[in-house]
């Protein structure tokens, strides 16, 4: 069956350490998402992807980076400059022909 | 700009009760509209969708959900809930821009089933 590969599905980081986060999608999906999660505050946009080779900052994009370089493919770094990084980390994707997203079922992170 | 507000944090009912989850939506033009359902640690499914047409809209595992769009409203409902029921429940607001979607998320509703 076709879907959204997240992994790990938990993760730690220590103060200073980049992470990345996989994504892997079998739905030949076009576009694809990053989301942030924190109880209380829904879902919040980090980085999203037309198609490959290009990406777009979301609304809370600072201390995050991502690459497309597959079109299955979208990994997110959550590197030393993001602040606050404990969270709960959403992978989605979309094709034109249908609205909505899939989602992955998620990573958490954990600073330690 | 798009926005969606989920006036309740948190609701609890009994099982076999009825449900109303409310949601209410910002938006300039006809939106899409859907409801996504997310158990602990889990990612979010889909449970329905309205983007025209019926403004009743059924959805999977027995929900369904109204657009009425002079009160910029999109109510889900089921008429009997049971234990598995228990999660929490997003409602959003989207658009196609280009290549993507660009959907807005509520803040959640936490539902919690009483035997």
């Amino acid at each position: 069956d076709g879907g959204i590969t997240q992994s790990p599905k938990y993760l730690f980081r220590k103060e200073g350490q980049n992470v990345t986060l996989s994504c892997e999608q079998n739905l030949n999906h076009d576009a694809m998402y990053w989301y942030r999660q924190d109880p209380g505050q829904g879902l919040r946009l980090i980085y999203y992807s037309q198609i490959v080779n290009d990406f777009q900052k979301g609304d809370i994009a600072e201390g995050y980076s991502v690459s497309r370089e597959k079109k299955e493919s979208f990994p997110l770094t959550v590197t030393s400059a993001q602040k606050n990084p404990t969270a709960f980390y959403l992978c989605a994707s979309s094709s034109d022909r249908a609205y909505g997203y899939t989602f992955g079922s998620g990573t958490r992170l954990t600073v330690v | 700009a798009q926005s969606v507000t989920q006036p309740d944090i948190h609701i609890t009912v009994s099982e076999g009760a009825s449900l109303e989850l409310r949601c209410n939506y910002s938006y300039g033009a006809t939106p899409y509209l859907f409801w996504y359902v997310q158990s602990p640690g889990q990612g979010l499914q889909l449970l329905l969708k309205y983007f025209s047409g019926d403004t009743l809209v059924q959805g999977i595992k027995g929900f369904e959900a109204e657009f009425k769009r002079s009160q910029s409203s999109f109510n889900l409902r089921k008429p009997s809930v049971h234990w598995s029921d228990a999660a929490e429940y997003f409602c959003a607001v989207g658009r196609h821009s280009g290549g993507y979607q660009k959907v807005t998320f509520g803040t959640g509703t936490k539902l919690q089933v009483i035997p």
